[in-house]
């Protein structure tokens, strides 16, 4: 069965201090990884799309990495304004376009 | 250029009661899906549509669900009758067919009681 787990479930960072959130994934035939964020009160909000190991993607002080198990976001000098749930979901060859979402990970960045 | 737009934005109703949730894709995006995020799960995939057809719809979980998704454009989600488990977050999403991404609503929360 496919089954993407993302790790930890929450994180409480200080302003300035770098982190890594983790999406480890089971799946027959990945077609690509979807790194999404989610305020309260919000739908889903895209950041990156990855589809090869090696391939790296960054957007301000975020960075998503994959490799053939797992994928990383990291956290570079994060502020409060990063404080958010990050969502992990991937997309099968054989599956249209669907994804299929980890549970997230919560992180609070505290001034 | 407007982003999903889902209507209600809440709704509380009681078990047994009918519910019909709205989403307005963006313009032009022939891909409409629904998910789903019931309380402590992940977001789960419900059914996805090409204009007015229903490409898949293997994440419907039972018979009581009916979308639909008239002229191509706004889709909607009835609920009939509802139960206690049907509750949770339903996200609508988007993308134009030469696009890989999806423009997810700010979703439908269900309450039933």
């Amino acid at each position: 069965e496919d089954q993407v787990t993302q790790s930890p479930e929450a994180l409480r960072l200080q302003e300035g201090e770098s982190s890594s959130l983790n999406c480890s994934y089971t799946v027959s035939g990945l077609r690509g990884l979807f790194w999404y964020r989610q305020d309260p009160g919000k739908g889903p909000e895209f950041l990156f799309t990855l589809y090869s190991a090696g391939e790296e993607k960054e957007k301000e002080r975020l960075k998503a990495t994959l490799t053939k198990k797992e994928s990383f976001l990291h956290i570079t000098a994060p502020k409060p304004e990063d404080s958010a749930t990050y969502l992990c979901a991937v997309q099968l060859s054989v599956a249209g376009n669907k994804l299929t979402f980890g549970g997230g990970t919560r992180v609070l960045v505290k001034p | 250029e407007a982003g999903v737009t889902q209507f209600p934005s809440h709704s509380v109703i009681e078990k047994g009661q009918t519910v019909t949730l709205r989403c307005d894709p963006i313009s032009g995006h022939d891909n409409l899906y629904w998910y789903r995020r019931v309380m402590g799960k992940e977001i789960k995939f419900l059914l996805h549509f090409v204009k007015e057809s229903k490409q898949d719809e293997s994440g419907m979980p039972n018979n009581r669900f009916l979308a639909e998704r008239t002229g191509g454009t706004y889709s909607t989600l009835k609920v009939q009758p509802a139960e206690l488990e049907d509750s949770g977050v339903y996200f609508c999403a988007s993308r134009s067919s030469g696009a890989n991404v999806l423009t997810f609503g700010a979703g439908s929360r269900l309450t039933v009681l």
